[in-house]
């Protein structure tokens, strides 16, 4: 069974601080997606990884910088929060080789910046 | 024009009832298409992958209309646990990004 686990399911901040968000998936995927999930505007990738130490930008990716040291962790790092960043953060991973996969979620984190 | 739009809804409907939502796509080089469901406070997790042929499992359909750029989702013989969110996704061809829409929400109704 697919397991992408995410470090906090809440996490409260004040503006201005580092934020790390931290991701780990246990299927050995290639690829790894950071979202973020607003009402009304749906799920926006931020950042994605197809493979280690790669990446790509996504839609929305100021503000944000991103790290995969290792396969199965990415990271999503807010350089200096921000109150626009108070969202719904999720994590994905996908086999590798074709887009065409499932994209497997974790819980969310739900970040709140005061 | 967004990517990918469906109606928010939300769709009420009493338990027993079909229901459909459509979704449509920009993008005619689109490559790959899915539904996902989305219950609420939880992670999005997918519900169908969309066939060109159109393809079906137990109570739910799903098909492709390349012609009109548009797919669908019928639920038939809806029941309770079926109240959530849908989210149309939709891969373009040469990218490895899925574009999500907003969602179509769905009430059944006792």
């Amino acid at each position: 069974d697919v397991k992408v686990t995410q470090s906090s399911r809440y996490l409260v901040k004040r503006t201005g601080e580092k934020v790390f968000l931290e991701c780990v998936q246990d299927m050995d995927h290639e690829n790894m997606f950071w979202y973020r999930q607003d009402p009304g505007l749906g799920l926006r990738l931020i950042y994605f990884s197809y493979d280690v130490k790669m990446k790509e930008k996504g839609d929305i990716p100021e503000g944000y910088s991103v790290s995969r040291e290792k396969k199965e962790r990415f990271s999503l790092i807010l350089e200096s929060a921000s109150t626009n960043q108070t969202s719904m953060y999720l994590c994905a991973s996908t086999a590798g080789g074709t887009v065409s996969y499932e994209q497997y979620f974790g819980p969310g984190t739900r970040l709140t910046v005061t | 024009r967004k990517e990918v739009e469906q109606d928010p809804g939300p769709f009420n409907v009493p338990e027993g009832a079909t229901v459909a939502f459509n979704c449509t796509y920009s993008n005619s080089a689109s490559q790959s298409f899915f539904w996902y469901r989305q219950d609420c406070r939880k992670e999005p997790k997918l519900l169908m992958s969309v066939y060109s042929s159109g393809n079906e499992d137990g109570r739910f359909t799903a098909q492709l209309n390349r012609a009109s750029q548009y797919i669908s989702l019928l639920i038939r013989d809806s029941k309770l646990s079926d109240s959530a969110t849908y989210l149309c996704v939709v891969i373009f061809s040469g990218t490895y990004k899925y574009i999500f829409g907003t969602g179509t929400r769905l009430k059944v109704l006792a």
